[in-house]
């Protein structure tokens, strides 16, 4: 079965303190993209990766950095956490037709 | 600007009923259309997807209807169950491996 994990499942990060969120899959899929999902927008895409050792910006990437250092691994990285980025992240994986998600992480910064 | 609408965020239907969920687009290049369903504090899971290609697709209670000259596609559900209650997110992308933009999610809840 599909699987795309991620890690950790909820974090609190401090205000400026910098946050990677982690990403696996074992879907052997070459697409891999960073959601954030907030109560009233949905799901909106932050970055997305078409083929390792490349990432590509998505929707609403200020704030955030991605990197892709293998097929498997897809990392979101919040350089300066800020109070507006408290959100819930899904990290997915596609062969190109179907989207798999994880589970979350649910990201608290105070 | 929004993608991918989702005009109505709830809807109840009694058990039994048909379900109807709607979704507009903007974006002339979408060719794939999906319907993913989410559970609170779970991940969206893909429900049933189309190509532009066909104007619907039918998978057992679930048929989507595409309307390519209005930019709607919908979701029918039925003899909806009260399982069948969760947020049921639209999406909608362009080519293969596209990024997916998704609607707001409407909330649907199908009451005994």
């Amino acid at each position: 079965e599909a699987a795309v994990t991620q890690s950790p499942r909820s974090k609190v990060a401090v205000t400026g303190g910098k946050v990677t969120l982690s990403c696996h899959q074992t879907n052997n899929h070459d697409y891999m993209y960073w959601y954030r999902q907030d109560t009233g927008h949905g799901l909106r895409l932050i970055h997305y990766s078409y083929v390792a050792d490349s990432t590509e910006k998505g929707d609403i990437p200020d704030g955030y950095k991605a990197s892709r250092p293998s097929q498997e691994n897809f990392s979101l990285i919040l350089e300066l956490a800020s109070l507006s980025q408290t959100a819930v992240y899904f990290c997915a994986s596609s062969d190109g037709t179907e989207v798999f998600f994880g589970k979350g992480t649910r990201l608290t910064v105070v | 600007g929004q993608q991918v609408k989702q005009s109505s965020p709830s809807l109840t239907v009694q058990e039994g009923g048909i379900s109807i969920l709607n979704c507009d687009y903007e974006n002339d290049m979408f060719d794939y259309f999906a319907w993913y369903k989410k559970y609170p504090d779970n991940s969206p899971t893909l429900l049933i997807s189309v190509r532009s290609n066909v104007d619907k697709r039918e998978d057992g209670r679930l048929t989507v209807f595409l309307n390519k000259s209005g930019k709607h596609f919908s979701l029918h559900i039925t003899a909806s169950q009260p399982e069948d209650t969760a947020v049921y997110l639209c999406a909608a992308g362009a080519g293969t491996g596209s990024k997916l933009s998704f609607g707001k999610g409407a909330k649907l809840t199908v009451s005994p």
